[in-house]
């Protein structure tokens, strides 16, 4: 069975400065979807960004990025120049490639912006 | 487009009843789950419903059921109701179900059993 897990209960960082959020996994397939939702107060699951497990190169989206290292299945997500509104509950997810499409998710990171 | 829609967004039942929760997807959207959200377990999966048939189911008990309609909307029921049933249920949607879409996420309902 596919396990995800992130190390850091609870992480902070000022305004404006640069934080990295960990996350290992472990799976026998060499295909599958990595994810990073962020659920704020609002209780809503937002996607942030998926790496694909088969692109070698590492995903961005604006002001988040990860590392992806397959061979470490390790996947960590930056975020640069962090914002207030950044502020929630992080999770790191997997899912296969093939066959269900369940999301099996990390135990979560509480990110806290100080300004 | 209106969002993933859940009802109701809190809930408060007793030991041994039952309840049931309701899902309406993105318009168009034919893949429905649902998951489970507590402190000690974190996130699970409880199941998934496209085209009015499940396709895949968690490791719960068979008092945790759920069924979709034919307008894609989902509805998941617990009996007997436990302590440890109290949780944050998240439903999500995607329009067809396949491993590579993205997962639409509803805000979920918050059930206390007493």
């Amino acid at each position: 069975a596919q396990t995800v897990t992130q190390s850091q209960p609870e992480m902070s960082v000022q305004e404006a400065e640069t934080v990295t959020l960990s996350c290992t996994y472990d799976t026998s397939e060499s295909d599958y979807y990595l994810f990073w939702y962020k659920q704020p107060p609002s209780r809503q699951m937002i996607l942030v960004i998926r790496q694909e497990a088969y692109k070698q190169q590492n995903a961005t989206e604006n002001r988040f990025s990860v590392n992806f290292q397959k061979a470490a299945k390790s996947f960590s997500l930056k975020i640069s120049d962090s914002q207030l509104g950044d502020a929630a509950m992080y999770f790191c997810a997997y899912r296969r490639a093939q066959g269900a499409q369940k999301l099996v998710f990390g135990q979560g990171t509480r990110l806290t912006i100080n300004p | 487009k209106a969002g993933v829609t859940q009802t109701p967004r809190y809930l408060i039942k007793t030991r041994g009843q039952q309840v049931t929760l309701s899902c309406s997807p993105i318009s168009g959207h034919r893949s429905v789950s649902w998951y489970q959200q507590t402190p000690g377990q974190g996130l699970q999966f409880l199941f998934e419903y496209f085209s009015e048939t499940q396709r895949n189911k968690g490791n719960f008990p068979g008092r945790f059921s759920g069924r979709q309609f034919s307008n894609s909307r989902s509805e998941m029921n617990v009996s007997t109701l436990e302590l440890g049933d109290s949780a944050l249920y998240l439903c999500a949607s995607s329009a067809a179900g396949a491993t590579n879409e993205k997962l639409f996420f509803g805000s979920g309902t918050q059930l206390s059993v007493l």
